[in-house]
């Protein structure tokens, strides 16, 4: 089945490490997001890429980094740099730019606890 | 600039009872809507989308939406809950303007369904 898969499910981290959550999709699809999800915040856009080897910042990119060498892949590493990570992150997809008609696949996220 | 606001954080109603979950957005375009719903612990599922076309919107699961320019509403309904209609529910506004980080996501209607 197509769809995207996120790893790991749950994570712990002690402060000041950094840490990467995997994100795969085997849909083909060109676009590849990064949401962050905060309790009664809604998603907020962390980074996201059109393309390989070109990712542009979203709303709240500071603190985190990411790589997008291959279509099927886009990797999240979250810095010590970012001082309040703990939280469920997202990864999504689309066959193309959202700004218009596109609807977003996700995975089932990755939460993330500093200890 | 957009905006979506989602009128009630909290929605509780009893099984087979009608749901309604309201949206008000705000965009300086002709806005792209849609419903996403999220179960516990999950990634987002996208339940409807309005693009321009018929302004009662069918989606998944027997829900439906219906884009009121005037009002500038999208709200959700269903005519009898189910048990397994518990969960998230975000209204998102993408600006055919913007670029692939148009999409604004609402905070969020937690759905409660009482037996």
């Amino acid at each position: 089945d197509g769809g995207i898969t996120q790893s790991p499910k749950y994570l712990f981290r002690k402060e000041g490490q950094n840490v990467t959550l995997s994100c795969e999709q085997n849909l083909n699809h060109d676009a590849m997001y990064w949401y962050r999800q905060d309790p009664g915040q809604g998603l907020r856009l962390i980074y996201y890429s059109q393309i390989v080897n070109d990712f542009q910042k979203g709303d709240i990119a500071e603190g985190y980094s990411v790589s997008r060498e291959k279509k099927e892949s886009f990797p999240l590493t979250v810095t010590s740099a970012q001082k309040n990570p703990t939280a469920f992150y997202l990864c999504a997809s689309s066959i193309g730019q959202l700004g218009g008609t596109g609807e977003l696949f996700f995975g089932e996220g990755s939460r993330l606890t500093v200890l | 600039a957009q905006s979506v606001t989602q009128l009630d954080s909290h929605v509780s109603v009893s099984e087979g009872t009608p749901v309604l979950l309201r949206c008000n957005y705000s965009s300086s375009y002709s806005p792209s809507l849609f419903w996403y719903v999220q179960h516990p612990n999950k990634g987002l599922q996208l339940l409807l989308k309005y693009t321009s076309a018929a302004t009662l919107v069918k989606g998944i699961n027997g829900f439906e939406a219906e884009f009121k320019k005037s009002e500038t509403s999208f709200h959700l309904t269903k005519p009898s809950a189910h048990m397994s209609d518990a969960a998230e529910y975000f209204c998102v506004v993408s600006d055919r303007g913007g670029g692939a980080d148009g999409l604004t996501f609402g905070k969020g209607t937690h759905l409660i369904i009482q037996p």
